[in-house]
């Protein structure tokens, strides 16, 4: 069955750079782009951007470009988030989730604190 | 960036009645390329209905989408108690932006 396994709570100082990672398992890692999705505490779903795990093609929405890097490794079929020079604005949990049609499979989250 | 407005912000039902959630697109939605998502605490969204109508794999028949253009519809024709949650739109026919959620509550 497909799955998407993400790695670790994160606690990081402003300025810091965070990377989480997410596993996909069940599929043909490369037939599908994986898309990040954040939700800080208490609100809304909001887009970050996402990869080709294919070709390694990335797309990043506005307000990230240049701030966020998106990998992917495909012999582990794993793909990467970075970003850099965090602020307690990035306080979030950050999903991971496999693009069919939209987004049918969501990794279960990671939450990221951002605080001195 | 396509604006999505979800209404009511809350809606607060019984079990066995009909709920009707709306949302809104500040522009026509590509190919109604809308998609509705369902959220409890602590968890993933999960994925109801995409392009406007049709339904996720194992979403109950009970869950139905409708709409095209700017305006759609998720109808839950009678709740059951692990209906009461969030419930987000999507739309991906332009990058991927999201409405900002309906609480659906019991009454």
């Amino acid at each position: 069955q497909v799955q998407l396994v993400q790695s670790g709570a994160q606690v990081k100082p402003p300025g810091a750079s965070i990377k989480v990672a997410c596993t996909a398992s069940g599929y043909t890692f490369t037939g599908y782009y994986i898309h990040w999705v954040r939700q800080a505490p208490g609100h809304g779903l909001e887009l970050v951007g996402w990869i080709n795990p294919n070709s390694g093609d990335t797309r990043y929405r506005q307000k990230f470009q240049g701030r966020v890097t998106l990998t992917a490794a495909r012999s582990i079929s794993t793909v990467y988030m970075e970003i850099h020079n965090v602020t307690s604005d990035d306080t979030a949990v950050y999903y991971c989730a496999r693009d069919f049609e939209t987004l049918d499979y969501w990794g279960p989250g990671m939450l990221v604190t951002v605080s001195s | 960036e396509v604006e999505l407005t979800q209404s009511p912000g809350t809606l607060s039902l019984s079990p066995g009645d009909r709920a009707t959630l709306s949302c809104r697109s500040s522009q026509t939605v590509y190919s109604d390329y809308l998609a509705w998502y369902q959220q409890k605490p602590g968890q993933a969204p999960k994925l109801l209905i995409y392009g406007s109508s049709t339904r996720a794999t194992g979403i109950p028949d009970r869950f139905s989408g409708s709409g095209s253009g700017t305006d759609f519809t998720l109808t839950i024709s009678r709740l059951e108690s692990e209906d009461f949650a969030v419930y987000y739109c999507q739309q991906y026919g332009n990058s991927i932006t999201f409405g900002q959620g309906t609480r659906l509550e019991i009454k």
